[in-house]
């Protein structure tokens, strides 16, 4: 199985900052890679796909690099409505993996 | 308007059995893999099951394969999940969620979930 790491487990940042998340791989997954972003009490949002092409509707202030086994979800400019829960996937094989997510909460 | 809406949870004894059920529209649910995805009290999000637009093909996680069925009704444009020998650690919010397809192939990313049912299995 793919293992995925995601780090760190929780960022405390302000409204503006820039954020970067990392997600690494336990193998290669070439660009199999999407991020999510999860409210409290509310189903996962896909916000990129295939490492970097951003979901249709997602601000472009979200953006995702990387490919193989290490791979970055930035966020340029954090506004209000982004402290919440993120968490990557691949989707190279099977099982699918989720990585442990990581919080981003306000500091 | 895709929507995915879950059904079925409820307490349940170790041991016991659920039938899960997710009811799909806005979007030909015939022609599109399905999932289920779950999600215990304050943990990360796990993958359960997987099943493909004409139900030939199902994958399943380790930790439920021999006690869960994931099926469909193209019909009834309804997902099942079927869960036998429930185990605490069962316990978990229980997403179904919809996989991207262009042309003939899927990416096994989920484009779409539902609200999720909460399942709890204690004595």
């Amino acid at each position: 199985d793919i293992q995925m790491t995601q780090s760190p487990s929780t960022l405390s940042a302000s409204v503006g900052d820039r954020v970067t998340i990392t997600c690494r791989a336990s193998q290669s997954i070439g660009s199999w890679l999407a991020w999510y972003q999860q409210k409290p009490g509310k189903a996962p949002k896909v916000l990129i796909y295939k490492a970097s092409d951003l979901e249709s509707g997602v601000p472009s202030r979200f953006s995702g690099s990387g490919s193989g086994t290490d791979f970055t979800l930035t966020i340029s400019s954090l506004q209000p409505d982004d402290f919440a829960t993120y968490y990557c996937q691949q989707y190279n094989s099977y099982p699918l993996t989720f990585g442990g997510g990581t919080k981003v909460e306000i500091k | 308007e895709v929507q995915l809406v879950e059904s079925g949870g409820g307490l349940v004894q170790p041991g016991g059995s659920l039938r899960l059920s997710c009811a799909a529209s806005g979007f030909t649910f015939s022609t599109y893999a399905m999932n289920w995805v779950r999600q215990a009290p304050g943990k990360g999000l796990e993958w359960v099951s997987f099943i493909s637009d004409g139900a030939g093909t199902t994958y399943y996680a380790d930790s439920v394969k021999g006690r869960f069925t994931i099926s469909r009704d193209n019909s009834k444009s309804t997902l099942y999940l079927q869960m036998n020998s429930l185990r605490a650690e069962d316990t978990a919010v229980y997403y179904c969620a919809k996989t991207v397809r262009s042309g003939s192939i899927y990416y096994n990313y989920f484009d779409f979930w539902g609200q999720g049912t909460l399942v709890t299995v204690s004595s």
